[in-house]
């Protein structure tokens, strides 16, 4: 079965300053990775997705990934943090091979931003 | 954009008391879900839909758990008789199709309190 592990549970960094979170994906092939992001007292919203192709995706909100398929990794980045990006950040992933449809979601990743 | 909507936003409840959580999908998304996330925790899947009947659930959604889809627009979540431990923020998803590439738009969530 797939599974999604973030390993930092808490993230700070100042506003302005370059942004890395972490996930480590579990899988015999390759799965269907996302990145969530959840604001305070909202639902989650997709910021990007890679299926396969290029190794480097773009998102929403200038917001980016790179696949590491020897890392088993999608992790996401930011050249430049704002304020507005102070979120939980979950990675997840789905199966192409298995007929579900669900979506694991790994615990997530808090990011705080210092002015 | 179209939106996903849940309502109410905060449902406190007894327990051992009947719960409804209601989502307003997508309207031409066929596909639907249930996640809960317990304070501190993972999101995890509950239940998916399609076609008026459940695609697939996972262990936590047991025999005290049921989905409907009583009209054109609604979807809904009842827990028949609430436990301490369903306590947790409740989120409902649609996608336009069940395929695991298809992004699943998520509602802003019910956060569920049994007392």
């Amino acid at each position: 079965a797939q599974s999604v592990t973030q390993p930092d549970i808490h993230i700070t960094v100042s506003e302005g300053a370059s942004l890395e979170l972490r996930c480590n994906y579990s899988y015999g092939a390759t799965p269907y990775l996302f990145w969530y992001v959840q604001s305070p007292g909202q639902g989650l919203q997709l910021l990007l997705k890679y299926f396969s192709g290029d190794t480097l995706v773009q998102g929403i909100k200038g917001f980016e990934a790179e696949f590491k398929r020897s890392q088993s990794s999608l992790n996401l980045r930011k050249p430049s943090v704002h304020w507005s990006d102070a979120a939980e950040y979950f990675c997840a992933v789905g199966a192409p091979e298995n007929r579900d449809d669900k979506i694991i979601f790994g615990k997530g990743t808090r990011l705080h931003i210092l002015p | 954009e179209p939106e996903v909507t849940q309502t109410p936003s905060h449902q406190v409840t007894q327990m051992g008391q009947e719960v409804i959580l209601r989502c307003v999908p997508i309207s031409n998304h066929l596909y639907f879900y249930w996640y809960r996330q317990i304070l501190g925790q993972k999101v995890e899947f509950l239940v998916s839909f399609y076609n008026n009947e459940i695609s697939e659930k996972s262990e936590i959604f047991d025999d005290q758990f049921s989905v409907e889809r009583p009209d054109g627009s609604n979807f809904t979540l009842k827990i028949r008789s609430t436990k301490l431990e369903d306590s947790a923020m409740y989120f409902c998803a649609s996608s336009e199709v069940g395929l695991i590439n298809q992004p699943q738009h998520f509602g802003d969530g019910t956060r569920l309190s049994i007392l």
